[in-house]
């Protein structure tokens, strides 16, 4: 099955500062989310990106499916970023439509 | 608010004994997955639904089962509890199945063993 490799696994982040997080798979991909869980445990939709560039706020993602990465970009990090992100794809030369996970990065905005 | 509903929140329960968490999909969600989170192994796919048929099974356990029913809720059902079963477990729905699909996902069910 396709392969989810995220970085880094973890970050610590003054608040103000801005952040990148990347997402590299194994195969093409039909589908790329990424999501926030935060420290209750939800897991929170943010993008939904299988190719090109999306702004939401403070939230931007971008993926490259050609080569095989999305960057996930946090600009002026709030303590409320904190919490685990990460990546699901499905695809694969297989055509999976089952979504597969990173490990995540576990992101700690401190004030 | 995902509009995935899924109960119960929290739940312990002793080695050996059997529960049953539930999922209520979003209106109009037809495919439903399982996932289960702990701290070493990271979310895990257990179980895909579409309209009340089994599509996918991933690393689901013998002693774990689920189904979908026509109302299109779906419970998971766990058995011969043992520790290691402790973790949290989501439930996840999306419209159909394929590109262009967005999944949701309920704020999981907590499930200790002790």
């Amino acid at each position: 099955g396709i392969q989810v490799e995220q970085s880094p696994p973890d970050l610590i982040l003054q608040e103000g500062a801005n952040s990148t997080l990347r997402c590299n798979f194994s195969d093409s991909v039909n589908n790329l989310q990424w999501f926030h869980q935060n420290p209750w445990g939800q897991l929170i939709n943010l993008f939904y990106i299988p190719s090109g560039t999306k702004q939401n706020g403070r939230l931007s993602a971008t993926t490259v499916a050609t080569e095989r990465y999305s960057l996930l970009y946090i600009s002026s990090s709030q303590t409320t970023d904190s919490g685990v992100y990460f990546c699901a794809v499905e695809g694969g030369s297989g055509g999976s439509y089952i979504p597969t996970f990173g490990r995540g990065t576990s992101l700690i905005v401190h004030p | 608010d995902s509009g995935v509903t899924q109960t119960p929140k929290h739940l312990i329960t002793a080695t050996g004994q059997r529960v049953t968490l539930r999922c209520s999909p979003r209106s109009g969600d037809l495919s439903v997955y399982w996932y289960q989170q702990s701290l070493d192994q990271g979310l895990q796919f257990l179980i895909q639904y579409y309209n009340g048929e089994e599509r996918a099974k991933g690393n689901i356990l013998e002693r774990f089962s689920a189904q979908q029913f026509p109302d299109l809720h779906s419970e998971l059902n766990l058995s011969s509890l043992e520790l290691g079963d402790s973790a949290l477990y989501f439930c996840a729905s999306s419209v159909a199945i394929g590109s262009g699909n967005t999944i949701y996902f309920g704020e999981g069910s907590w499930l200790t063993v002790v």
